[in-house]
């Protein structure tokens, strides 16, 4: 299985902060990385797709960059509604895959 | 636009078998554009993926699961169902149906969620 490590896990930030998550993965998934948004009691919602493609609807200050095994998903400035836990998954290979989670708090 | 709304019991006794359902709205799960698939989250824990379905049947599983999981889809009543076999606590976690596009292979819509408890 391919392991997806999220760093921070955890990180307080503010209003109109940039905020920085990063994601490995433990071999090369080109650029087969999705990163989404989950709030407490909802399912997951997705922001960016392929690595660094906007879904439909997002706003703009969400980007996300990277390919091989390192990605980053950058907010940048944090909105009161941000505040989130946000999640890499791959889809280069089965069994599909996510990072452990990031929690966006307010500081 | 499609929506996805998971349904079953709420509560599984250990060594049963757990039976969700996913119904899907506002599109066709027959479209070739897409697979069809469960996740699941224990509480207060991250995101596992279960398995997919595409339209013609053909699944893939997680392999830490695979022994006991099947999906299978009904076309006919737009739905595509899990059971998972000989649960233990370790199964109880909320849930989730979810699309994906064939193309890229990103979970575009979900499901609310529905929790599932084993217990006695």
């Amino acid at each position: 299985d391919i392991q997806m490590t999220q760093s921070p896990s955890s990180l307080s930030a503010s209003v109109g902060d940039r905020v920085i998550i990063t994601c490995r993965a433990s071999q090369s998934i080109s650029n087969y990385l999705n990163w989404y948004q989950q709030k407490p009691g909802k399912a997951p919602k997705l922001l960016i797709y392929a690595a660094s493609s906007l879904q439909s609807g997002v706003p703009s200050r969400f980007s996300g960059s990277g390919s091989g095994t390192d990605f980053t998903l950058t907010i940048s400035s944090l909105q009161p509604e941000d505040f989130a836990t946000y999640y890499c998954q791959q889809s280069y290979s089965t069994p599909w895959t996510f990072g452990q989670g990031t929690k966006v708090e307010i500081k | 636009q499609v929506q996805l709304q998971e349904s079953g019991p709420g509560l599984v006794k250990p060594s049963q078998t757990l039976s969700l359902t996913c119904t899907v709205s506002g599109g066709s799960i027959s479209s070739g554009s897409y697979y069809w698939s469960w996740i699941r989250q224990p509480a207060g824990k991250g995101l596992e993926w279960i398995g997919r379905i595409y339209t013609s049947g053909s699944a893939n599983y997680n392999p830490s699961l695979k022994s006991r999981v099947t999906i299978s889809v009904d076309t006919s009543k737009n739905q595509f169902s899990l059971k998972l076999s000989s649960v233990t606590a370790a199964d109880t976690a909320v849930y989730y149906c979810a699309r994906v596009l064939t193309i890229s292979l990103h979970f575009d819509s979900w499901g609310q969620g529905t929790l599932v408890t084993v217990s006695s």
